[in-house]
């Protein structure tokens, strides 16, 4: 299996711009999370899909921010307008067995909002 | 809410040594990972436990549950073993992350 795919794996954009992150989480787990990682905060939990559907999104930080899982094997971060502040490293992660197991990171996504 | 501290922050060792990072948590979990993030890189699974330990390769991963800590030790460290090291408490969907430790291995 080829892991948790994200892209893509840089991306700059001027503020008030939208920016989409993609994932494709491994094959035949049901759940997936999408994280931000600062300097400042370190990882935190933005949302939590279980089977395709968002379980837990208190960690949003915004409207301009949201997420969609179509369907098993694709989900998307969307931030509209971007601001700099927004700056981070996005991670997607998938798991099996409702998320109570083992977590398996992509590589990031690595956003930069001028 | 869970508080994970991890110890050292940082740590420099010469290759070769052995070297051992903590990892405390304030709540009973079910499970605790071990994560490897390299400069510029995507975060890698090292381990996930329950209880006692685990091994892969130079790599060994203990929990004492009542004690609620868990440490991660690397044996004849390697240049390439430089990363930052996160500990992070609870299953995939309960995770609280450590602060975790930048550790350097010099040749």
């Amino acid at each position: 299996d080829a892991g948790v795919i994200q892209s893509p794996r840089h991306e700059v954009t001027e503020m008030g711009q939208e920016v989409t992150l993609r994932c494709k989480p491994i094959s035949g787990h049901n759940s997936l999370f999408w994280y931000r990682q600062t300097m400042m905060r370190g990882l935190e939990l933005l949302i939590y899909f279980n089977n395709n559907v968002p379980i837990d999104d208190s960690g949003m930080p915004e409207d301009r921010f949201s997420a969609k899982m179509p369907n098993a094997s694709f989900s998307t971060l969307k931030i509209q307008p971007s601001e700099p502040r927004d700056s981070a490293v996005y991670f997607c992660a998938s798991s099996p067995s409702g998320g109570t197991g083992e977590a398996f990171f992509g590589q990031g996504t690595r956003l930069t909002v001028v | 809410k869970n508080e994970v501290e991890q110890s050292p922050q940082n740590l420099t060792a010469q290759e070769g040594e052995f070297i051992t990072i903590n990892c405390s948590y304030s709540v009973g979990i079910s499970a605790l990972h071990w994560l490897q993030q390299h400069p510029g890189g995507g975060i890698v699974s090292l381990f996930m436990l329950s209880s006692g330990k685990k091994k892969h390769g130079r790599l060994i991963a203990t929990i004492n549950i009542q004690e609620k800590h868990s440490s991660l030790h690397i044996t004849a460290s390697h240049p390439r073993d430089s990363a930052v090291y996160i500990c992070a408490a609870g299953s995939a969907r309960q995770l609280t992350f450590g602060s975790g430790t930048q550790l350097t291995v010099l040749p």
